[in-house]
C-alpha cells in the first residue's frame, strides 16, 4: 500500500499564494471524487480542510481551495498567513485497500 | 458538539495484546462509518482501518491485517481496536476519527492515545 506523493516542503512569504500537489494512482486520485486535505499543527489532531476533491467544510477559512487532474490532487493556499504554517495531508478512497494518505508537506512561513 | 475520546494506550510489551476504545458523543453515533489513523513518532498518517456504521463492513491496512481488529458497540457510542501479536513498528499515536459521510472525508477527530511497543 504505497502513501500518496505529497513534496516533502513547501514555503512562502506572508500574503502569498502556495501551492502543495498530492500524486497518486490511475486506482485512487484518478478514479475517485474522495480526496480529501488536512491540516495539522504539531502536537494537535489533524484537521479536515477538504473533502470530496475541492469542498470546504463550515468553519475552514477560504483562502483553502483544492482541485483535481487525473492523478494529480491540488491544495492552495491564498493570502498565507502565519497560522497556516502546519503540516498538509492529502487522503483518498482507493479501491484497492480503502483508504490512503499522503507523504505529507510541512509548510513554512517566512 | 462532536467529541472524540480515545483511551487505551500506554507501554505494552511486543506481542501482548491492549485494546483501544474511542468515546463519541455530540452526533449519532450508529449512522457514520469510524476509522483508525495513527502517526509513527515523526512520521506522517497512516491509515489503518474502517468499520461502516452498522460493524457489517471492516477494512484493514496491510500493515495490521489479520492481527488488528476493529469494532464499535452502537449501544455504548464505543469504537475499539484489537491490537494483537504488536510489534515495535506499531509504536505510534492512534486517533479514531469519524467519517463525514458521502465525501468520506474524516471530519472530526480525538485527541489520540499512544500506544509504545517495548519490552
Amino acid at each position: 500500500q504505497s502513501a500518496l506523493t505529497q513534496p516533502a516542503s513547501v514555503s512562502g512569504s506572508p500574503g502569498q499564494s502556495i501551492t502543495i500537489s498530492c500524486t497518486g494512482a490511475s486506482t485512487d486520485v484518478d478514479d475517485y471524487k474522495y480526496v480529501s486535505w488536512y491540516q495539522q499543527h504539531p502536537g494537535k489532531a489533524p484537521k479536515l480542510i477538504i473533502s470530496g476533491v475541492s469542498n470546504r467544510p463550515s468553519g475552514v477559512s477560504i483562502r483553502f481551495s483544492a482541485s483535481k487532474s487525473g492523478i494529480t490532487a491540488s491544495l492552495t493556499i491564498s493570502g498565507l498567513q502565519a497560522e497556516d504554517e502546519a503540516d498538509y495531508y492529502c487522503s483518498s478512497y482507493t479501491a484497492s485497500f480503502f483508504y490512503v494518505f499522503g507523504t505529507g508537506t510541512k509548510v513554512t512561513v517566512l | 458538539q462532536v467529541h472524540l475520546v480515545e483511551s487505551g494506550g500506554g507501554v505494552v510489551q511486543p506481542g501482548r495484546s491492549p485494546r483501544l476504545s474511542c468515546a463519541a458523543s455530540g452526533f449519532t453515533f450508529r449512522t457514520y462509518g469510524m476509522h483508525w489513523v495513527r502517526q509513527a513518532p515523526g512520521k506522517g498518517l497512516e491509515w489503518v482501518a474502517v468499520i461502516s456504521y452498522d460493524g457489517s463492513s471492516k477494512y484493514y491496512a496491510d500493515s495490521v491485517k489479520g492481527r488488528f481488529t476493529i469494532s464499535r458497540d452502537n449501544s455504548e457510542n464505543t469504537l475499539y481496536l484489537q491490537m494483537d501479536s504488536l510489534r515495535a513498528e506499531d509504536t505510534a499515536v492512534y486517533y479514531c476519527a469519524k467519517e463525514s459521510g458521502s465525501s468520506m472525508g474524516l471530519d472530526a477527530w480525538g485527541q489520540g492515545t499512544t500506544v509504545t511497543v517495548s519490552s
